[in-house]
């Protein structure tokens, strides 16, 4: 098992600033993959973050936007720049091996940008 | 894209089992099924997870049909506190995507 902190837990921001959130894993973990769930929708994959390597953006979701950086197998953070209302989401970091076991969620980032 | 069809919502009675179904007619031979589960806005639960066999854990069993192409999760005798979105996920082994969900709601 895994065993995920996520901080902040929240946050207000004022547009056009940036939210770095952080993920600290208590082992050491190869995948890790950032989520956005928007307003009343569901989990969407923002990128997959492996250590030693770039990080692959999904579509729709393009680096600038939201930088990545994985120093180690236990800690990365997530970069949500230039806010705007429409970035008001919570931001989730899971880890683990799909297909072979299951995925550990951190509890959240609660984003609301005025 | 998410790779699987679930009904929007469901009520079932407290004490009586909850069949929640999933329908994955593209799954690939190597792909898993998946059930995650999100209360209010909690990070998602895992449930349980399978490839051709039937699972069954302390939470729930997961039924899948022979050809793999739908699924069903029950929980056994559902509770007040199993009202949440239940993800049905086909996962392979570089991520995992989730669909719409189904909002099972448990009534007293």
């Amino acid at each position: 098992s895994a065993v995920i902190s996520q901080k902040p837990s929240r946050d207000i921001c004022q547009r056009g600033t940036s939210l770095t959130i952080q993920c600290q894993v208590d082992s050491q973990v190869t995948m890790m993959f950032w989520y956005r769930q928007q307003p009343g929708q569901s989990l969407t994959l923002i990128a997959t973050a492996n250590q030693g390597s770039e990080a692959t953006y999904e579509s729709g979701f393009v680096i600038d936007k939201f930088p990545i950086s994985r120093p180690n197998l236990t800690f990365s953070t997530l970069t949500v720049s230039n806010l705007s209302p429409e970035d008001s989401s919570i931001y989730l970091c899971s880890v683990g091996r799909p297909g072979r076991e299951k995925l550990f969620f951190g509890s959240g980032t609660q984003l609301s940008v005025l | 894209d998410a790779k699987t069809t679930q009904p929007p919502s469901m009520d079932c009675a407290e004490g009586r089992a909850a069949n929640l179904p999933c329908n994955h007619s593209t799954i690939s031979g190597n792909e898993y099924v998946y059930w995650y589960r999100q209360i209010h806005s909690q990070g998602p639960q895992y449930i349980i997870h399978g490839l051709k066999n039937n699972e069954t854990n302390e939470m729930a069993s997961l039924i899948i049909t022979e050809d793999r192409k739908s699924s069903t999760l029950i929980l056994p005798h559902a509770t007040l506190r199993d009202t949440a979105v239940y993800y049905c996920i086909v996962s392979g082994y570089n991520d995992m995507r989730f669909g719409a969900g189904t909002r099972l709601t448990v009534k007293p």
